[in-house]
């Protein structure tokens, strides 16, 4: 069946420094990919979405391109801040519902 | 505009007992869902409905019960309790299938002893 796998976490960044969180995904079809992050205490938010092959999906500074070729939709940002501190989860569509990854927590550092 | 509620934030069960999660949304969203988020696990889908009157399974649904008399509501019902449902319980709701972007509630944190 559908099936996401992001790079296990926690990471630990320094305020300014660049962010990849890797995920790659297993799907029939031509599935949504989603990126939705979790702040403290709160539910998830969508920050990107790519709805076919090549297409970029940015948002708030981060970026992430749906490529076929090799299954994956990575998660980029060229300077984290303090704020962007949270999990994040690779999701992708199958069916009416989403199919998430484990989820990667990161912790930026002042 | 409040998007989509859960009550109660927080509760405390003992093994046995049933109970009701409250989903509401004001987003007139046919398409409502209900996930669990479990340590190390990501979410996983219990329950979805695409309108009222019609309610499936997803992933991990045994234990749990569903029912959609309105397009704002739809509360998740725990039959008996167990350890095992100790969880982070999130409602959703979206517009159209799972292309379209999903709104959450704040969720509810659950804990059965």
């Amino acid at each position: 069946g559908d099936s996401v796998t992001q790079m296990e976490g926690p990471v630990t960044l320094s305020e300014e420094a660049f962010l990849t969180i890797n995920c790659t995904y297993t799907a029939t079809g031509y599935p949504s990919l989603f990126w939705y992050v979790q702040y403290p205490g709160e539910g998830l938010q969508l920050l990107l979405k790519a709805t076919k092959a090549d297409d970029k999906g940015s948002n708030k500074g981060f970026e992430a391109t749906y490529r076929k070729e090799t299954t994956s939709f990575h998660l980029e940002k060229g300077s984290v801040q303090v704020s962007d501190s949270a999990v994040y989860f690779c999701a992708l569509s199958s069916g009416y519902a989403l199919n998430f990854g484990k989820g990667t927590s990161l912790l930026v550092t002042p | 505009n409040a998007g989509v509620t859960q009550t109660p934030k927080f509760q405390v069960l003992k093994t046995g007992q049933s109970m009701t999660l409250q989903c509401a949304q004001d987003m007139n969203h046919e398409y409502m869902s209900w996930y669990r988020q479990d340590p190390g696990m990501g979410l996983r889908l219990i329950h979805y409905s695409v309108g009222a009157g019609i309610t499936d399974q997803g992933e991990v649904p045994n234990g749990y019960n569903v029912s959609r008399s309105t397009t704002e509501d739809f509360p998740l019902r725990l039959l008996s309790a167990a350890p095992s449902q100790t969880s982070v319980y999130f409602c959703a709701s979206s517009s159209g299938a799972a292309t379209y972007e999903q709104y959450f509630g704040p969720g509810t944190r659950l804990t059965v002893t």
